[in-house]
């Protein structure tokens, strides 16, 4: 089955403790992106890659990393969360940008006390 | 000028009616505007799409109406029903900045037996 798969899909931490959030597709997709929601705002890209080692900010990068190592997976890091993070995030793949459809992964919802 | 807006924040309708969400957009340089559906606990899935060649696209239930020089376009859903109540995101992109998506803030859509 074509998927994007995250997890953990619930996580409660504190303050400053290092986090990473996994994603993964199985559709060969060369762009993926990691959004967050937040009530009242929408989806907000955080970042997103063309392609393996390409990686680039979206807009609203700041506290977060991520790498692109291999094609299937797109981790996004939390060196140092904060409550403001608080949030639902979500990746996405798809075959290219242009027109192409986007497919999102079931969300991840981040606590940070 | 790279803002979606849109409208209504939240949205009851009875089941058999109409739906009507709205977008309104700055940069006339998009030039691709996707609906995407989002069930609670699941991620956003694209719903139908519009490019600004045409005034209006239907997909069964579901139709894009898209005004060009009003720089607006809306998702009509006829004949309501509960299994549409949903959170509903409008979103613009254009080649000029890599066809990111540019998302509205999205529409809480309940549809009430």
């Amino acid at each position: 089955e074509a998927q994007v798969t995250q997890n953990p899909r619930y996580l409660i931490t504190v303050t400053g403790k290092k986090l990473t959030v996994t994603c993964s597709q199985n559709m060969n997709h060369e762009y993926m992106s990691w959004y967050r929601q937040d009530p009242g705002l929408g989806l907000r890209q955080i970042y997103y890659s063309m392609n393996v080692e390409v990686t680039d900010k979206g807009d609203v990068p700041e506290g977060y990393k991520v790498s692109r190592k291999e094609k299937r997976n797109f981790p996004l890091i939390l060196e140092s969360p904060s409550p403001n993070q608080t949030s639902l995030y979500f990746c996405a793949s798809s075959l290219g940008t242009g027109t192409d459809t986007q497919y999102f992964g079931p969300g991840t919802r981040l606590t940070v006390l | 000028q790279q803002q979606v807006k849109q409208s209504p924040q939240s949205l009851i309708v009875q089941k058999g009616g109409i739906s009507i969400i709205n977008c309104a957009y700055e940069n006339t340089a998009f030039d691709y505007f996707p609906w995407y559906q989002q069930f609670p606990g699941k991620g956003p899935a694209l719903l139908i799409a519009i490019r600004p060649d045409v005034s209006e696209k239907k997909e069964g239930r579901f139709t894009i109406s898209f005004n060009k020089s009003a720089k607006q376009f809306s998702l009509h859903i006829m004949d309501s029903q509960p299994g549409d109540s949903a959170t509903y995101f409008c979103a613009a992109s254009c080649m000029d900045s890599n066809y990111q998506l540019i998302w509205g803030a999205g529409t809480k859509l309940i549809i009430k037996p």
